[in-house]
């Protein structure tokens, strides 16, 4: 399976704990998302990253978050100081820059669920 | 302030019938406004994606039809199928230097009666 994958799928920590997250895009895609869904709602944007580069991260993203990207490859997203509104899946997406008149498409992998007790 | 307004919340058809799911925007920078499906558990799929210089877009049983002065995209499924019970999703994106972060809809959960 060559799609988007993301480690560990599921995750329960207790409050304060710190939590990281693994996703690994398409070989090809440049381009990498990081998104957060709580129950009934639609994903909410966190972050971006153009290879290695992280260009823009949403107001949702504190100080207690941060991702890396190195080598424009794989990507990490960790929480420190877990609190319990922290839990949610949290999506990683990723895409290939679109070829002049294209559109570009972002592939979703399934997700790490993350429940703070 | 939900910038992608998403109706119904939730939709039962019988199986064959035809769903149809609404969703409306405001921002007229938005130009590509895709669906995705989600089945419990699994991250979004692209289902089909339509951009605003056409008004409708068929892909098998699946059509959006896009309404760029009435700010407004449906999906319709024509001959739902009970595998086709999941969330649905609309979304919009603008292009923002290099950052096509998709603006989502708070999604609609539809059950296809056998």
């Amino acid at each position: 399976d060559t799609g988007v994958s993301q480690d560990p799928r599921h995750k329960i920590t207790k409050r304060g704990q710190n939590v990281t997250f693994r996703c690994d895009p398409i070989s090809e895609h440049n381009r990498l998302y990081w998104y957060r869904q709580t129950l009934g709602q639609g994903p909410e944007f966190l972050t971006y990253f153009q290879n290695e580069a992280q260009l823009e991260k949403s107001r949702l993203l504190s100080d207690r978050f941060s991702a890396e990207r190195p080598k424009g490859s794989f990507s990490t997203l960790e929480i420190q100081r877990t609190e319990q509104g922290d839990s949610a899946m949290y999506l990683c997406a990723s895409s290939q820059s679109p070829y002049r008149g294209s559109q570009e498409t972002q592939y979703f992998g399934p997700g790490t669920r993350l429940l703070v007790l | 302030q939900q910038q992608v307004k998403q109706s119904p919340q939730s939709l039962i058809v019988q199986k064959g019938g035809i769903s149809i799911i609404n969703c409306a925007y405001e921002n007229t920078a938005f130009d590509y406004f895709p669906w995705y499906q989600q089945f419990p558990g699994k991250g979004p799929a692209l289902l089909i994606a339509i951009r605003p210089d056409v008004s409708e877009k068929k892909e098998g049983r699946f059509t959006i039809s896009f309404n760029k002065s009435a700010k407004q995209f449906s999906l319709h499924i024509m001959d739902s199928q009970p595998g086709d019970s999941a969330t649905y999703f609309c979304a919009a994106s603008q292009k923002a230097g290099n950052n096509r972060k998709l603006i989502w809809g708070l999604g609609t959960s539809l059950a296809v009666n056998p």
